[in-house]
């Protein structure tokens, strides 16, 4: 079982509130990933990381911003939600191309902006 | 960047065999992934490929030709559980994964 959470899993919250999304994995793993995903639509990677103090912005353009200060801990922050930002966000991480090296996906936080 | 390319609906019977192909552009690779996705939930692994061939798990197999920027996933004997999206996905040498928009799999009774 993988061993990678986010929190929360649902969240409804007003236009305009700052939000951050926390992802946590125990796996020691260096990259992790931000996707979004609109129900019965593909995955769009916003952001990734490859280790502490790295972070890159994913093909999908998003107004969130991303920090990996801590190899277990890659939040996403969103300054000032809008209703365009409503979409299910699933985090993801992966270890060295030696090991066993799928990324393992925590279960998604499905936020809706009013 | 990467380009990568699946059918968008497949349909077959249960007990059948469905076969999806994913066709790939990157700079740079770095391993093929299969992924299950019911709806509303995360995606699950299934299958890695890194280098040519055939790779078997029980009732999932996927292929993989790097030359050809061409991998497919195999389902045998199909059973009704099986209905999901099916997403391929591409690592580059970075270890950047960029998935596909994903081959929905209806099984029919």
């Amino acid at each position: 079982e993988a061993d990678i959470y986010q929190t929360p899993r649902y969240l409804v919250i007003g236009t305009g509130k700052k939000i951050t999304l926390e992802c946590s994995q125990t796996m020691g793993h260096d990259k992790m990933y931000w996707y979004q995903q609109d129900p019965g639509m593909e995955l769009h990677l916003i952001h990734y990381s490859y280790g502490v103090n790295s972070t890159e912005k994913g093909d999908l353009s998003s107004e969130s911003t991303v920090s990996r200060i801590r190899t277990e801990h890659f939040p996403l922050t969103l300054e000032s939600a809008r209703p365009s930002h409503t979409s299910q966000y699933l985090c993801a991480s992966s270890g060295q191309e030696s090991q066993n090296t799928e990324a393992f996906f925590g279960q998604g936080t499905r936020l809706t902006v009013v | 960047g990467q380009n990568i390319d699946q059918p968008t609906e497949m349909t077959a019977t249960e007990g059948a065999i469905v076969q999806i192909n994913c066709t790939y552009q990157t700079s740079g690779f770095n391993g093929l992934f299969w992924y299950q996705q019911h709806a509303g939930e995360a995606p699950t692994f299934l299958s890695y490929n890194v280098l040519d061939g055939l790779e078997e798990k029980g009732r999932f197999s996927s292929f993989l030709s790097r030359s050809k920027g061409y991998s497919y996933l195999l389902l045998k004997e199909l059973q009704m559980k099986d209905s999901a999206s099916y997403l391929c996905a591409v690592k580059d040498s970075w270890g950047k994964l960029q998935f596909g928009a994903g081959t929905q799999v209806v099984v029919t009774p």
